[in-house]
Formats: C-alpha cells, sequence, structure tokens
C-alpha cells in the first residue's frame, strides 16, 4: 500500500524558516517524481515544487523559487521542502504527493495527509 | 506561472450533465497533453477523476470524461449524482513547472 507521511509542520514566525519532510512507503520510491502542493485555507489548489527521481531536476512555483529548496534523499525514502523567509500567505496545508509520469505525461496519484504550516507573529 | 483560469461554480441537477472549463495559454494547456483533473470533497485529500487530458484511473466512474481544444481542457460530468458535488481543479505541465486551475465548485441541486 502506497503511504505518503509529512511532518515537520507547525507555528513560525515572519521571516523565519521550517523543514518539511514526507516519508513514503509501499512502492520503488526512486521510480517516481515527487511533488509538494499547498492549500491556504479555505483556498485552491497551488503547485510548489517537484524533484524527479534522481533528484537533480527540480522546479519551483513562482511564488516560492529562490525561498523554497526541494530535495529528496532515495535511500530514506524521503522527500524535503526547505522553506525559508517565510511569510503569512505561505500558511497552508502543505501535501506530498506522488506523480505517476510512467504513461508519457504526469499526473497526481496518491497524496499525504497533509502538514499545517501557519506563519504569524 | 499563472493559474489555469475556470469558473468559480457551476451547478446543475442530478441526472444531467455539466462542464467545467479550463483556460490556459500555448505555454500550458494548449502545448502539452499532460492535463489532468482533480475532485475534493470539503476536508479530504484531492482525488485523481482525468489524467493525459481524457483518460480515467482505475476505478473513476465512465461519467467522466474529459477534452481539449487549443488551450481550453473540460471536464464533463454526466448523469450527475449528490456525491459529485465538490470542488474540482485542472492541473497541466507548463514547460518545466506545473499549474493548477483556480477551482470550481460544483453544486448538485
Amino acid at each position: 500500500e502506497v503511504q505518503l507521511v509529512e511532518s515537520g509542520g507547525g507555528l513560525v514566525q515572519p521571516g523565519g524558516s521550517l523543514r518539511l519532510s514526507c516519508a513514503a512507503s509501499g512502492f520503488t520510491f526512486s521510480d517516481y517524481w515527487m511533488t509538494w502542493v499547498r492549500q491556504a485555507p479555505g483556498k485552491g489548489l497551488e503547485w510548489v515544487a517537484k524533484v524527479n527521481g534522481g533528484g537533480r531536476d527540480i522546479d519551483y512555483g513562482d511564488s516560492v523559487r529562490g525561498r523554497f529548496t526541494a530535495s529528496r534523499d532515495n535511500a530514506q525514502k524521503s522527500v524535503y521542502l526547505q522553506m525559508n523567509s517565510l511569510r503569512a500567505e505561505d500558511t497552508a496545508v502543505y501535501y506530498c504527493v506522488r506523480l505517476d509520469c510512467s504513461g508519457g505525461s504526469c499526473y497526481m496519484d496518491y497524496w499525504g495527509q497533509g502538514t499545517l504550516v501557519t506563519v504569524s507573529s | 506561472q499563472s493559474a489555469l483560469t475556470q469558473p468559480r461554480s457551476v451547478s446543475g441537477s442530478p441526472g444531467q450533465s455539466v462542464t467545467i472549463s479550463c483556460t490556459g495559454t500555448s505555454s500550458d494547456v494548449g502545448g502539452y497533453n499532460t492535463v489532468s483533473w482533480y475532485q475534493q470533497h470539503p476536508g479530504k485529500v484531492p482525488k485523481v477523476m482525468i489524467c493525459d487530458v481524457n483518460k480515467r484511473p482505475s476505478g473513476v466512474p465512465d461519467r467522466f470524461s474529459g477534452s481539449k481544444s487549443g488551450n481550453t481542457a473540460s471536464l464533463t460530468i454526466s448523469g450527475l449524482q449528490a456525491e459529485d458535488e465538490a470542488d474540482y481543479y485542472c492541473f497541466s505541465y507548463a514547460g518545466g513547472p506545473w499549474v493548477f486551475g483556480g477551482g470550481t465548485t460544483l453544486t448538485v441541486l
């Protein structure tokens, strides 16, 4: 059974940092791209970052580029999101999501339950 | 990356069909056959309903279908049921980054 479990969320002051982790199980982790998606309270989904299977091909959404860093450790079957210079508008539930790219294009097939990040003084 | 444009809300009666549009540009929706659609019920995690523009993952009812014309993708739900009431999001590759639509709330009257 595929499982994605996020951790590391919490309350942080504006300008602070936080590191999210996502532990994966139930599939060959290195075969899959992983992505982070966030959802602010009462708002829509926003794509944050993507990491390919090898960890070298990484892309970011415009709103986080330069402040967030995504990475993965295939030996630990984990993906990470280092968030720096946090702003109030980064307050959201952050989801770790698996991308299935086996069919030539990609779609998100498994989601974690999410971890809440609150940026407030 | 600008969010893809979706109607804020749509509605229909049980048994009817509704279509949700998702408009982007030639740099995202129009440029790649990578549009997928996600259903999200309140307090729940999103679930994929359509991938690769018009393919249904295993377990998704055939009442759900997808299509694309130019820079606009569409999700059609036929034979509306009460449990279809949810938020729907389109999602597309944009040549490196990826982008979501703003989301559409479907109300079953």
